[in-house]
């Protein structure tokens, strides 16, 4: 098995440009997140999915929008970025059920900067 | 809300043992994970506590207090490999997804 993995691993991306970070599992998980790691913040939730076609906003998602189609990809677009999300993304997926509690797997992030 | 508290940086010695402090404050609780990651890697799941105690796994334990609203991370015979970021993530009760709220980290360096 991959576990998680994410596309591309570095981008540079001018203001206002668009992209679509890709995230993939293939170990059949529910639960998929997208968090961002920015230096002395820690990670935080931007946007997560419970199911295909299920999807809710975390923690910090303005600025993102979130796809998911099939269980076992989950898609972050950031529609016209800003220097501000300069950032690591890390995408994580988990089995899922909320009443157990599991750890969750992370892909190896996406470096991106806006210039 | 959540909120974690981790101390940002720590050093310890090759082969000496290490107590990493997290504390919190949660609307509810319902677990408490730590993570270790490397510079410039993904998180790797270390530990989970649900109850009160001690929890070993190998060199790694993680104890956990829900009245004192505190755990911490104890590694024994410390290795240079060790040196990492060590996060603290708790679950909380309200609202689904198995959501996680993340510490800062504490950034451990282990030298000989």
């Amino acid at each position: 098995n991959a576990g998680v993995t994410q596309t591309p691993k570095f981008q540079v991306l001018k203001t206002g440009q668009s992209m679509t970070l890709q995230c993939a599992q293939d170990m059949n998980h529910e639960y998929m997140y997208w968090y961002r790691q920015d230096p002395g913040m820690g990670l935080r939730l931007i946007h997560y999915s419970v199911g295909a076609g299920i999807t809710d906003q975390g923690e910090v998602p303005n600025g993102y929008n979130v796809s998911r189609l099939k269980k076992q990809n989950f898609l972050l677009g950031l529609e016209s970025a800003a220097p501000s999300q300069t950032s690591v993304y890390f995408c994580a997926s988990t089995p899922g059920h909320s009443s157990v509690s599991y750890e969750q797997y992370f892909g190896p992030g996406t470096r991106l900067t806006v210039t | 809300g959540q909120n974690i508290d981790q101390p940002t940086e720590m050093t310890a010695t090759e082969g000496a043992i290490v107590q990493i402090n997290c504390t919190y404050q949660t609307s509810g609780f319902n677990g408490l994970f730590w993570y270790q990651q490397h510079a410039g890697e993904a998180p790797t799941f270390l530990s989970y506590n649900v109850l009160d105690g001690l929890e070993e796994k190998g060199r790694f334990s993680s104890f956990l207090s829900r009245s004192k609203g505190y755990s911490y991370l104890l590694l024994k015979e410390l290795q240079m490999k060790d040196s990492a970021s060590y996060l603290c993530a708790v679950k909380g009760l309200t609202g689904g997804g198995n959501k996680l709220t993340f510490g800062t980290g504490t950034q451990l360096k282990v030298e000989l």
